[in-house]
């Protein structure tokens, strides 16, 4: 069984541009978080999406958008990219509801963006 | 809030020794706990859970026992190798909410 796949795995930008990154999870699973993970700061959750309804969602600014498509793959966009968005973003799977299945997620390898 | 601490790193052990990385958390309810593992280069990896009190989780020779009345999640490993080289996360969770992870503990392991 195919794991998380993430796309791109590496990502070059400047400040002001918008990016798009996209989590395809593991086959049957329906819920999908995306989490950020910096030096500085560790992991932290952005949102999660089930059903392709967001269900939960960080402490992020607005700038930061997500949504879940009919076949359960997800993308997040970040707007007007500022140096500090530069972080691994991780993407992770479950068959359920996060919560409902005691947080048994499957991460992905995650996208490396770099903001200049 | 809930929140999670760990132990700073990094921990630098040689080969076979015992490996001990403390984690404790705060949490109003009864959250399930977890570390996750992530090797260079990669996601994070489920190494192991505990969802009540008292249950011990296991897995690659890595134990962890969930103890409430001391709030904690501490990570063992009898004798470490070197290819246990990794950042560890604990993270808990309670129903209907996002896994909450703590800063992470980078382990290197000599031969």
């Amino acid at each position: 069984k195919a794991g998380v796949t993430q796309t791109p795995r590496y990502l070059i930008k400047t400040r002001g541009q918008q990016v798009t990154l996209s989590c395809s999870p593991i086959s049957g699973h329906r819920s999908v978080s995306w989490y950020q993970q910096t030096p500085g700061q560790g992991l932290q959750f952005l949102f999660e999406y089930f059903s392709e309804t967001q269900r939960n969602k960080g402490n992020f600014p607005g700038r930061f958008s997500g949504r879940q498509f009919s076949n359960s793959r997800s993308e997040m966009n970040v707007s007007t990219l500022e140096l500090g968005d530069s972080a691994l973003y991780l993407c992770a799977s479950s068959f359920g509801h996060p919560g409902g299945l005691a947080g048994e997620q499957f991460f992905g390898p995650g996208t490396r963006l770099t903001v200049l | 809030g809930d929140s999670v601490t760990q132990m700073e790193g990094p921990v630098t052990l040689s080969e076979e020794a015992f490996l001990t990385i403390n984690c404790t958390y705060t949490a109003t309810g009864y959250p399930s706990l977890f570390w996750y593992v992530q090797y260079p280069g990669e996601g994070l990896q489920l190494l192991l859970k505990a969802t009540k009190a008292d249950d011990k989780g296991s897995n690659k020779g890595f134990e962890a026992t969930y103890r409430k009345e001391t709030t904690s999640f501490h990570l063992e490993k009898g004798s470490v190798q070197v290819s246990d080289s990794a950042v560890y996360f604990c993270a808990l969770n309670q129903a209907g909410t996002a896994l909450i992870f703590g800063k992470g503990t980078t382990l290197s392991v000599s031969s």
